[in-house]
């Protein structure tokens, strides 16, 4: 088991441009969840996933948009890059079910984004 | 307004001592929290969680203790040895969110 999955693992930006970052997961989990991470801030949720084809808002999603077309691929998109998306992006993913949201979220290793 | 605070950004603990890492929240509605650990250039792994109806866990070296009246948590590590040193994040979570809260991160230096 790879577990969860991210790519790219590094990235450079100029403002404007667009990228789409790719989460994979093969333990069959339900949710799925985008964080960001930022030094004095922690780890922010920008949007979730309960399942396949359903997305929810966290809790700062604008400027980000995302998808989950199969259960287990979650991707992130950045229609037009900022400076202040300068960040590490990591992707999670949980068991969901019964348990609802409150279950173990397994990370992937991140993405370190560079927006100039 | 930051509901979960880690309000120590660094802790320095001799190998073999205890580290106790501390994290306070204000919303009430909090039911379940969980500490990850994360080291550089990897994702936060699960270390320990604890349910608002208990006031302790225990998973050998880590113990998680929950004041929900002062609205606190703290892990305890013991003993402390070097492979602990590492940024601890809280998260809390409150049932039917989907939701965690995470705090700002403790980063834990255990000296050799």
């Amino acid at each position: 088991n790879a577990g969860v999955t991210q790519t790219p693992k590094f990235r450079v930006l100029k403002t404007g441009q667009s990228m789409t970052l790719l989460c994979a997961q093969d333990m069959n989990h339900e949710y799925m969840y985008w964080y960001r991470q930022d030094p004095g801030m922690g780890l922010r949720l920008i949007h979730y996933s309960v399942g396949e084809g359903t997305t929810a808002k966290g809790e700062v999603p604008d400027g980000y948009n995302v998808s989950r077309l199969k259960k287990q691929n979650f991707l992130l998109g950045l229609e037009s890059a900022a400076p202040s998306q300068t960040s590490v992006y990591f992707c999670a993913s949980s068991l969901g079910g019964l348990a609802g949201g409150r279950d173990t979220q397994y990370f992937g290793p991140g993405t370190r984004l560079t927006v100039l | 307004d930051q509901q979960v605070k880690q309000n120590s950004p660094s802790l320095s603990v001799q190998e073999g001592r205890i580290s106790i890492l501390n994290c306070d929240y204000t919303n009430s509605m909090f039911d379940y929290f969980l500490w990850y650990k994360k080291y550089p250039a990897e994702g936060p792994t699960f270390l320990i969680s604890i349910s608002s109806i208990k006031d302790k866990n225990e998973d050998g070296r880590f113990t998680v203790f929950l004041n929900k009246s002062a609205k606190h948590l703290s892990l305890h590590i013991v003993p402390s040895q070097p492979g602990d040193s590492a940024v601890y994040f809280c998260a809390a979570y409150t049932s039917g969110t989907y939701k965690y809260i995470f705090g700002t991160g403790t980063r834990l230096k255990v000296l050799a």
